[in-house]
This record gives C-alpha cells, sequence and structure tokens, in this order.
C-alpha cells in the first residue's frame, strides 16, 4: 500500500530556533500533500495545501511566514516553523494524495513538536 | 459545503461485542467518504472508503461501513471487538477546494475503549 514517511518524528528546541519537518511519498506520486495540526483530544486541523511546483494554500488564520511550506517534487513536501514559540507546540500530520477526488489521503506518523 | 458529525466522542465496548461508530455526512454533491484511525502518537491509517458502487464496504481489520445516502450516513461497524481495536477513529468527507485540489473534512473524532 501506499507508504508515506514523516521526519522527525519528536523534536524538542529551544523558543526561536526553527525546525523542519519532512514528509515522503515512499511508492508513489502525491501531487497534492497536505499539513495538518493537531491538539491533543482534538481532530485535525488543516493548516494548508500544496500541489507540487506552485505555493502552498494556507487555510484562514494560518499564518504562511511562520509556517513555511514547499513541495518542490512530487515525492517531497517540507514545513518549516520559523522562530518556533511554545505556543507552536503541537503534533504536525503530513499526507499525501494522487490528486484525484476519489483517492484517500495517506498519512505520515506525524511529528511531535516541544518548544522549551 | 460538506460536513461530517460524528456520534459520541467516546464509546465503549466490551471486548467481543459488537463496535458501532457512528458518522452522518452533509454533502452538496455525491460524498466520497472515508474511516481512518488513529493510534496514541501516530499519523491515520485508512480503514476503508466509500466512492462508488456498492454500498457495504469492507475494510481492514474486520472493519465494515454501509453508506445510507437516505439517512446520510456512513456507520463503521466491526462484529467482535478486540483490544487492538482501542484507538480514535475519525469519518470524513471529500471536499472540492479549488485549483483541482479535494481535501478531507474530517468529524471531530470517536475514542474506542475495549473492556475486557
Amino acid at each position: 500500500g501506499a507508504v508515506v514517511s514523516q521526519h522527525p518524528s519528536w523534536v524538542i528546541c529551544k523558543s526561536g530556533t526553527s525546525v523542519k519537518i519532512e514528509c515522503r511519498s515512499l511508492d508513489f506520486q502525491a501531487t497534492t500533500m497536505f499539513w495538518y495540526r493537531q491538539f491533543p483530544k482534538q481532530s485535525l486541523m488543516l493548516m494548508a495545501t500544496s500541489n507540487e511546483g506552485s505555493k502552498a494554500t494556507y487555510e484562514q488564520g494560518v499564518e504562511k511566514d511562520k509556517f513555511l511550506i514547499n513541495h518542490a517534487s512530487l515525492t517531497l513536501s517540507t514545513l518549516t516553523v520559523t522562530s518556533a514559540h511554545p505556543e507552536d507546540s503541537s503534533f504536525y500530520i503530513c499526507s499525501a494524495t494522487s490528486g484525484t477526488d476519489n483517492q484517500p489521503q495517506h498519512f505520515g506518523d506525524g511529528t511531535r513538536l516541544s518548544i522549551l | 459545503a460538506q460536513s461530517v458529525t460524528q456520534l459520541g466522542s467516546h464509546v465503549s465496548v466490551s471486548e467481543g461485542a459488537l463496535v458501532l461508530l457512528r458518522c452522518n455526512y452533509s454533502s452538496s454533491v455525491p460524498p466520497y467518504l472515508f474511516w481512518y484511525v488513529q493510534y496514541p502518537n501516530q499519523g491515520l491509517q485508512l480503514l476503508l472508503k466509500y466512492t462508488t458502487g456498492a454500498t457495504l464496504v469492507k475494510g481492514i481489520n474486520g472493519f465494515e461501513a454501509e453508506f445510507k445516502k437516505s439517512e446520510t450516513s456512513f456507520h463503521l461497524t466491526k462484529p467482535s471487538a478486540h483490544m487492538s481495536d482501542a484507538a480514535e477513529y475519525f469519518c470524513a468527507v471529500t471536499r472540492y477546494s479549488g485549483a483541482g485540489s479535494y481535501q478531507l473534512t474530517f468529524g471531530k473524532g470517536t475514542k474506542l475503549s475495549v473492556i475486557p
């Protein structure tokens, strides 16, 4: 089945640093990738939609200068949390799809980000 | 606009008992529906999906769901619960977000506990 690899799985860093999270589709071409944020005991909140080779589309309320998304190839998207602060601590999950409406999104295992 | 309602944020069943997780959707177009499972500190794993055709859909781990258009429902069932089924379950419906992208709208999730 389709596999999406997300790295790293856990990050602890100091306030003010930038953190990059990678999302790779290992066995299919992901024309579209999504980045979600999940707060404890809550559902997934879509942050942005990323199509290969174009700028990401951010959901309302998500700071695009804070959360930089790059989708440079059909198998890789990155999310960079710039100048991270404790309120950015969360569980970040990426997903990838081949793009058509009836194809499911395949999810990475998530990244637990803790900002001290 | 699409939306998903999961009735019951927490469901407890005894091991060996029937599992029933409820999902109702709202969609202005024929929906594509999905059930995902999430284990602690992990991403989401696709259980099953409904796109077209047979309304009773079988998924992994013995789960199945039935699409009922008249009731706008897509309830998830499993005849006999196993301890390993304890997890968070999310129902989702696809929605078109423009520019050729399809996004998922998630329900708030149902936590399933299995009592030995």
